[in-house]
C-alpha cells in the first residue's frame, strides 16, 4: 500500500528555521516525483515545487523560488521542505504527494495527510 | 506560468440534482494535462480526475470529465450528500504546475 507520512505540527517564532518530511513506503521511491503543495488558512491549494528523489532533480513555482529548499534522501524514502528564515505569512497547511507516474507529466494520486506550520510570535 | 480560474465560486444545490463546475486556462493546456481533486475539510485534497476525462481509482462514475484547450468541465450527475466539498482543478501539462482556486459545492 502506497503511503507518504508527514511529520508533525510545527509552533515556529519568526526567523527560525525548519525543515519537515515527507516519508514514502509502499512503492519505489526513487522512481516517482513528489510534489509539496501549501493551502493557507481557508484558503486554496498552491503548489509550491516538485523533486525526483532518483537524481534530486528539482523544479520551483516562481512564487516559491528562493523561499524554501525542497531535497530528498533516498537512502530513506523521505522528501523535505525547509525554511531558513520563516515568516508569519508561512503559517499554513503543507502536504506533500507523489505524482501517479514515474515519469512525464501525471497528476498527484497519492497524498501525505498534511503538517501544519504557525508562526508566530 | 498557466492561470486557472473556475467558476462559480460556490454552487449551491441540493442532492440528487445535477452539478456543473467550470475550469478555464490562461493558455491551452497541452495534451488534456487537467486534473479534479476534492478536498473535505479537514483532510488532503483526492483525485478525482485526470487527462481531462479519466476516472481516478475508486472514483463513481457520477463524477465525469470533459473538455480540451482551454476549457474544461466537471460534472456530478447526482449529488450525493458526500460530495458536498471544494473542487479544485490543476493543470500538469507544463514543467510548471498550477490549480485553480476551487468552487464550493454546498448543500442548497
Amino acid at each position: 500500500e502506497v503511503q507518504l507520512v508527514q511529520s508533525g505540527a510545527e509552533v515556529k517564532k519568526p526567523g527560525e528555521s525548519l525543515k519537515i518530511s515527507c516519508k514514502g513506503s509502499g512503492y519505489s521511491f526513487t522512481s516517482y516525483w513528489i510534489g509539496w503543495v501549501r493551502q493557507m488558512p481557508g484558503k486554496g491549494l498552491e503548489w509550491m515545487g516538485i523533486i525526483y528523489p532518483g537524481d534530486s532533480d528539482t523544479r520551483y513555482s516562481p512564487s516559491f523560488q528562493g523561499q524554501v529548499t525542497i531535497s530528498a534522501d533516498k537512502s530513506i524514502s523521505t522528501a523535505y521542505l525547509q525554511w531558513s528564515s520563516l515568516k508569519a505569512s508561512d503559517t499554513a497547511m503543507y502536504y506533500c504527494a507523489r505524482q501517479k507516474y514515474g515519469s512525464g507529466r501525471s497528476p498527484l494520486d497519492y497524498w501525505g495527510q498534511g503538517t501544519l506550520v504557525t508562526v508566530s510570535s | 506560468e498557466i492561470v486557472l480560474t473556475q467558476s462559480p465560486g460556490t454552487l449551491s444545490l441540493s442532492p440528487g440534482e445535477r452539478a456543473t463546475l467550470s475550469c478555464r486556462a490562461s493558455q491551452s493546456v497541452s495534451s488534456s494535462y487537467l486534473a479534479w481533486y476534492q478536498q473535505k475539510p479537514g483532510q488532503a485534497p483526492r483525485l478525482l480526475i485526470y487527462g481531462a476525462s479519466s476516472r481516478a481509482t475508486g472514483i463513481p462514475d457520477r463524477f465525469s470529465g470533459s473538455g480540451s484547450g482551454t476549457d474544461f468541465t466537471l460534472t456530478i450527475s447526482r449529488l450525493e450528500p458526500e460530495d458536498f466539498a471544494v473542487y479544485y482543478c490543476q493543470q500538469y501539462g507544463s514543467s510548471l504546475c498550477s490549480f485553480g482556486q476551487g468552487t464550493k459545492l454546498e448543500i442548497k
